[in-house]
């Protein structure tokens, strides 16, 4: 089955600075690629996400990057902000009629300081 | 839309109880999904359905589990006996084909 990686598994920058994520994948037939952010006692929430016929993807702050032959993608947030800290989460799937069928890497806990 | 609704929020049984978790999807989406998520485990999907068929229950990790969708609106995740070591936050997620998950607010289970 699959098997994602997630670095590092915390992570402290201060506001303004900019953060990195890194998820790797084991499995070649993984084609979509979703983060999710979580606060304390909340559900996960996309924040971003990608497919494999895209090499990158920007939504504002964020922007996902995605290379297939090395199978791994990352997470970039830029101009940090004390309400970006959270738990954030990489995962795989196969789409079709499983996109919500998702492995999960381990978590990042992302700590924004002001 | 309300979003996909679990209840309870919080469970707290005694151990040997069964225990029933609830699940109402987003309105016309065609899959859903258990999950379970723990500190030492993070998030494992347990159990998925496809049109309310279940696909794939291969996460389930005892026969102490069962899930039920007896219709496109509602799904159950069932645990009998219970035991301390299922303690864990339980997600349901829902999706429309193609489209990405949306998850519940969570079931928090303790048992004691």
């Amino acid at each position: 089955g699959e098997n994602v990686e997630q670095h590092p598994s915390t992570l402290s920058v201060q506001e303004g600075d900019s953060a990195v994520i890194k998820c790797t994948y084991s499995d070649s037939a993984s084609n979509y690629f979703p983060w999710y952010k979580q606060e304390l006692g909340k559900r996960p929430q996309l924040i971003i996400d990608i497919r494999s016929n895209v090499g990158e993807k920007k939504d504002q702050r964020i922007a996902v990057t995605l290379n297939k032959t090395a199978k791994h993608f990352s997470l970039h947030i830029t101009e940090t902000q004390p309400e970006d800290s959270a738990v954030y989460f990489c995962a795989a799937s196969q789409g079709g009629t499983s996109y919500g069928k998702l492995t999960f890497g381990q978590g990042t806990i992302l700590t924004v300081h002001p | 839309d309300a979003g996909v609704i679990q209840s309870p929020r919080h469970e707290v049984t005694e151990m040997g109880q069964e225990v029933t978790l609830r699940c109402k999807p987003i309105s016309g989406h065609n899959s859903l999904f258990w999950y379970r998520q723990t500190m030492m485990r993070g998030l494992e999907l347990l159990i998925y359905f496809n049109n309310n068929v279940p696909i794939d229950d291969s996460g389930m990790p005892e026969d102490r589990f069962s899930a039920k969708m007896p219709n496109a609106s509602f799904s159950t995740l069932k645990i009998q006996p219970s035991e301390p070591r299922d303690s864990a936050v339980y997600f349901c997620a829902s999706t429309l084909t193609g489209t990405e998950a949306f998850f519940g607010q969570g079931t928090r289970l303790t048992v004691v």
